[in-house]
């Protein structure tokens, strides 16, 4: 069973640090990968999709990666600022189109 | 951008009451789904529907019930609440565009769940 691990489970860092946010997942049998961010006690707005043949995609100062045969996604965040505080959650589409999610991982960005 | 809407935003009752809770979405999207998120914890699938009249249970068990009579609305009910479905409920969409590998989901603002 497809399994998504991001850690750490929370990070904090000073305002304008460049960081970077893991999520590992089992099974590379995977059609995209979804990056996506969740306010407290709010729905989650999508931030980045990536493809299964695709290594990265960028929007703004968000950059994502993903290496499909090691199981690994990475969400680099350039300049960080207050306002990036939040949860960011990965999931992945399966071959048999069922959606993983990971738990997230909080972040909170210091002024 | 996507626009899906979830009503109401904040629930608390009490237990064995009827509930249900709503979900519109205006892109048209075949696709709907429902999830239960607890603090901290990942998203786990309870129902979801591929169109009109389509209705399928997800991994969590639920002791809810969906139904999909328009594109655009797929409301949840609860019969009975009882305090272990005080939860997140998100509703979200995802359109087909001939290939999974661009599908993209997309989620409502959530309604949160509190039975006394």
């Amino acid at each position: 069973k497809q399994e998504v691990t991001q850690i750490p489970a929370a990070l904090s860092v000073p305002e304008g640090e460049n960081l970077v946010l893991n999520c590992s997942f089992t099974d590379s049998a995977i059609y995209n990968l979804q990056w996506f961010r969740q306010d407290p006690g709010k729905g989650l707005t999508s931030l980045l999709l990536i493809q299964s043949s695709q290594r990265e995609q960028t929007s703004g100062r968000l950059n994502a990666s993903l290496d499909k045969s090691s199981g690994r996604s990475t969400l680099y965040i350039a300049a960080s600022q207050p306002g990036d505080s939040a949860t960011y959650l990965c999931a992945v589409r399966e071959n048999n189109n069922d959606m993983r999610f990971g738990a997230g991982t909080r972040l909170t960005v210091k002024p | 951008e996507a626009d899906i809407y979830q009503t109401p935003r904040y629930l608390v009752i009490g237990t064995g009451k009827k509930i249900t809770l709503e979900c519109s979405q205006t892109m048209g999207h075949d696709k709907m789904y429902w999830y239960q998120q607890d603090p901290g914890m990942e998203l786990h699938l309870i129902h979801y529907s591929y169109g009109v009249n389509s209705t399928e249970k997800g991994d969590l068990s639920s002791e809810s019930t969906v139904s999909r009579i328009r594109t655009e609305h797929f409301p949840l009910t609860l019969e009975s609440a009882r305090p272990s479905h005080t939860s997140q409920y998100l509703c979200a969409s995802s359109e087909y565009r001939g290939s999974p590998t661009n599908e993209k989901l997309f989620f409502g603002s959530g309604t949160q769940l509190s039975v006394l």
